[in-house]
């Protein structure tokens, strides 16, 4: 089992549609990072958040340190939202590595 | 400002030879970190560095290794190559204050 899972593994939603990704951990983590892989490679970091919620347009990021589960939400999803969706926990202490889930890819269809 | 830049962008190698790929991270970032992904596997923690000293390791085999120089490029080597060392090897560099990630386009490496 990985310390990082992710789910769902695919997600094919429609334009406009909300969109929910979860990330749960079994590690003790310092912060949870959530990142974007377009086609092609290129990785964005969207937010990095050790509790509470973040919130950056279209997208809210949320995490409970509690149950060790964060969740990534798209409203008003747009075919240009099309990717693959990847969360990393950051160990804590001096287990600075980041454990990264096997990612959700997104289709949203226009 | 400029970002994270890997070279080479692709490369093809056959199995036996080494490899060195090469990571500039942003000016002022000191923390580079470099990653493997593979399509079963996902995304891989290689290992990290921090002011020329390697601060964490991934559970990778001795044949691969890292080193960060004084101006915070960092390169990685891989000897006597295998097959399955076909993948896309990221680095992010990164903010000691901040912690937020920026990553490279990657290069892409196929051993055959």
């Amino acid at each position: 089992k990985n310390e990082v899972e992710q789910s769902p593994q695919n997600l094919t939603a429609q334009e406009g549609e909300f969109i929910t990704i979860n990330c749960s951990y079994s590690v003790g983590i310092s912060a949870l990072h959530w990142l974007q892989q377009h086609p092609g490679g290129g990785i964005v970091s969207l937010f990095m958040l050790s509790s509470g919620k973040k919130k950056h347009g279209r997208l809210i990021a949320t995490i409970n340190i509690q149950e060790k589960h964060s969740s990534l939400h798209i409203t008003a999803s747009h075919p240009r939202d099309s990717a693959v969706y990847i969360c990393a926990a950051l160990g804590a202490g001096n287990n600075r590595k980041l454990i990264w889930g096997l990612g959700t890819s997104l289709a949203v269809n226009p | 400002k400029a970002g994270v830049t890997q070279t080479p962008r692709y490369l093809i190698k056959t199995r036996g030879q080494q490899v060195t790929l090469s990571c500039s991270p942003i000016s002022g970032h000191r923390s580079v970190s470099w990653y493997q992904q593979t399509p079963g596997q996902g995304l891989q923690f290689l290992f990290e560095y921090f002011s020329e000293t390697q601060r964490n390791k991934g559970n990778f085999p001795g044949r691969f290794s890292g080193r960060q120089f004084s101006n915070s490029r960092s390169e990685m080597n891989v000897s006597t190559l295998e097959l399955g060392d076909s993948a896309l090897y990221l680095c992010a560099s990164s903010l000691e204050q901040t912690g937020e990630l920026f990553f490279g386009e990657g290069s892409r490496l196929t051993v055959l």
